[in-house]
């Protein structure tokens, strides 16, 4: 078990610009969630994934945020025309769905910092 | 919709004397909760959880916490803090198998 991997861990972009983050989650685990922290504040829902399906998504994930998760393994997260109010940390976490009581494991997460 | 509460954005303790860290939740059902701790720039670790049975639950690292559900309640509690124990603390509720709702956190300084 080498736990949830998280990649970049720091990334500094331009206004505008677009980026890309991964998520590996712990490998026998079929559910994947994003969450995005800012400063002085809990982490907040974005998306998840049950596999490869996208079964909900929260107002705060806008037009210009999109998540895949292709075959149901990493997942990818993308913000387009990045604003400085997209700076945050993102979280992913994995869970195992199979298990009635499951509980979420979080990645050291991505550190944005838009200029 | 479900909400987590905590009340205490600092709390200082000296080290070697008890913490409590308090948590109050709204949940329309019965509530799967949990405490997760974030050390500066980095992801956020699994205290411990309840789901349901006995109302204590023991974690990692020396942590308890209790479910009162007559308060709305999971207090998390450690007889004698450490200054590794310097960190911020979240509870969270979840609905069984979707998203986690946090609270803002409390931060925890350990003053020697």
């Amino acid at each position: 078990d080498t736990g949830v991997s998280q990649d970049p861990r720091h990334k500094i972009t331009k206004r505008g610009q677009n980026v890309t983050f991964r998520c590996d989650p712990i490998s026998e685990h079929n559910r994947l969630y994003w969450y995005r922290q800012t400063l002085g504040q809990g982490p907040e829902f974005l998306t998840y994934f049950q596999n490869e399906a996208q079964l909900e998504k929260s107002r705060l994930l806008s037009d210009r945020f999109s998540a895949e998760r292709p075959k149901g393994s990493f997942s990818t997260l993308e913000i387009q025309r990045t604003e400085q109010g997209d700076s945050a940390m993102y979280l992913c976490a994995s869970s195992n769905r199979t298990r009635l009581r499951e509980t979420q494991y979080f990645g050291p997460g991505t550190r944005l910092l838009v200029l | 919709a479900q909400s987590v509460t905590q009340p205490d954005i600092h709390i200082t303790v000296s080290e070697g004397a008890s913490l409590e860290l308090r948590c109050n939740y709204s949940y329309g059902a019965t509530p799967y909760l949990f405490w997760y701790v974030q050390s500066p720039g980095q992801g956020l670790q699994l205290l411990l959880k309840y789901f349901s049975g006995d109302t204590l639950v023991q974690g990692i690292k020396g942590f308890e916490a209790e479910f009162k559900r007559s308060q709305s309640s999971f207090n998390l509690r450690k007889p004698s803090v450490h200054w590794s124990d310097a960190a911020e603390y979240f509870c969270a509720v979840g609905t069984g198998f979707q998203k986690l709702v946090f609270g803002t956190g409390t931060r925890l300084l350990v003053s020697p």
